[in-house]
């Protein structure tokens, strides 16, 4: 199957900075990635869907301004949480779909990004 | 409003079946999946259902009712590695997912 990559997978960092969490298709172009949050013993929560080459489009509730996605390439998308807090701390996931070979639907999902904000 | 529901937690012993169930309302529909979930670990996919009937996958086979709003996960011979969260997901008509809580599955000797 098609291999999505996220890197990092785990980071900390202090109150305050900024984290930048990349999400790549390895093999097939992804006009659109999906970014999503889960805490602990719940399930994923859509953030925003990310195309390529123009906005994302956010979820009620998720901060545009807060959680920055730039989908700049077919392979490449990141998402960088501004000026982080403790409570953002969580497992950030990206999927993709490969829409080049027969939507099938399946989603393809990155490792996962674990986020702890001092 | 759109819904996912499915059991939160199962239990079942090594070697036997279990069958997870999950029922969904959504606008439009266009296809019922099933992901496995390790702990600290992104999503898999298992299945993925769109027309009326069972799909069997080796060990694994899912089900499928429109009419009901009702699909089930089917896991026979279980292995300790089973032990996982299922994750029900329905694709409305924008092709967008409704995910379940997920049901975690724990799997005793």
């Amino acid at each position: 199957g098609a291999v999505v990559s996220q890197h990092p997978s785990w980071v900390i960092c202090k109150s305050g900075t900024s984290v930048k969490i990349e999400c790549r298709s390895l093999d097939f172009q992804a006009t659109t990635m999906f970014w999503y949050r889960q805490f602990p013993k719940q399930s994923l929560m859509l953030m925003a869907t990310s195309n390529e080459g123009s906005k994302a489009t956010y979820e009620q509730g998720v901060e545009k301004d807060k959680f920055l996605i730039n989908h700049a390439s077919l392979t490449l998308s990141t998402l960088t949480v501004t000026s982080a807090h403790p409570e953002d701390s969580s497992f950030y996931i990206c999927s993709a779909r490969d829409t080049t070979s027969g939507d099938t639907g399946e989603l393809f999902f990155g490792e996962g990004s674990r986020l702890t904000v001092l | 409003g759109q819904n996912i529901d499915q059991p939160t937690e199962m239990t079942a012993t090594e070697g036997a079946i279990v069958q997870i169930n999950c029922t969904y309302q959504t606008s439009g529909f266009n296809g019922l999946f099933w992901y496995q979930q390790h702990a600290g670990e992104a999503p898999t996919f298992l299945s993925y259902n769109v027309l009326d009937g069972l799909e069997e996958k080796g060990r694994f086979s899912s089900f499928l009712s429109r009419s009901k709003g009702y699909s089930y996960l089917l896991l026979k011979e279980l292995q300790m590695k089973d032990s996982a969260s299922y994750l029900c997901a329905a694709m409305d008509s924008n092709y967008q997912l409704i995910w379940g809580a997920g049901t975690k599955l724990i799997i005793k000797p």
